[in-house]
């Protein structure tokens, strides 16, 4: 099957402008989490979707970070407007519902200048 | 709330060398407990967990884990590593109990394989 797909790969934006980023799960995983590793910190949980829902948006920084699975399927991430602090490697994961296998994308290299 | 501790942020063997990652937690509820790697350039990659039953894991590519309640730890062994073991190491445990699967992950360990 194909994993989890996530783009762009690299991403570098001024401070002030909007990025997108994308996850495509795998097809038929109903859970969709995103993280971010800011450099030099832990790997951090930023929220958590099952299907369009959001199942746990605890981890989200501040309103300046919109999610969506519109659908159930791929989920974007925007945030607006960028800060500097806001650079990191955004993750993306999904799993089946009564299935521990989380499997990662590559995740997306963000840089906010 | 559940913390992790990786007492290493970077360890360096040579080819061969048996080594150890360790890995302690804080947590006030029972826990699942994973290791996942990341190779240069790659996403993070499930190595190996710990759910329930017998406290030592292994991967396929012959790491273990031992989970041991008394201690709160989770270390990572190996008794051979190889060049391409080369890698960062991330720690991460989850709630076992209820829906919520959230990871919470350590700084993560970069080990570094030398001829």
């Amino acid at each position: 099957e194909a994993g989890v797909t996530q783009f762009p790969s690299h991403s570098v934006i001024e401070k002030g402008q909007t990025v997108t980023l994308r996850c495509d799960p795998i097809s038929g995983h109903d859970n969709l989490y995103w993280y971010r590793r800011v450099m030099g910190k832990e790997i951090k949980f930023l929220l958590h979707f099952v299907k369009e829902s959001k199942q746990d948006e605890s981890g989200m920084p501040n309103n300046r970070f919109l999610a969506e699975r519109t659908g159930g399927t791929y989920s974007t991430l925007k945030v607006q407007p960028a800060e500097l602090e806001d650079s990191g490697v955004y993750f993306c994961a999904s799993s089946r519902a009564s299935n521990y296998g989380y499997t990662f994308g590559s995740g997306t290299r963000l840089t906010v200048v | 709330a559940q913390s992790v501790t990786q007492l290493d942020s970077q360890v360096p063997v040579f080819e061969e060398a048996p080594v150890e990652l360790r890995c302690n937690y804080s947590s006030s509820v029972s826990v699942y407990l994973f290791w996942y790697v990341q190779y240069p350039n790659q996403g993070l990659q499930l190595l190996l967990k710990y759910l329930s039953g017998s406290t030592l894991v292994k991967s396929i590519n012959g790491f273990e884990a031992e989970f041991n309640k008394s201690q709160t730890s989770f270390h990572l062994r190996k008794p051979s590593v190889h060049i391409s073991d080369t890698a960062e190491y991330f720690c991460a445990v989850s709630e076992s109990d209820g829906n919520n699967r959230k990871l919470i992950w350590g700084l993560g360990t970069s080990l570094a394989v030398n001829p």
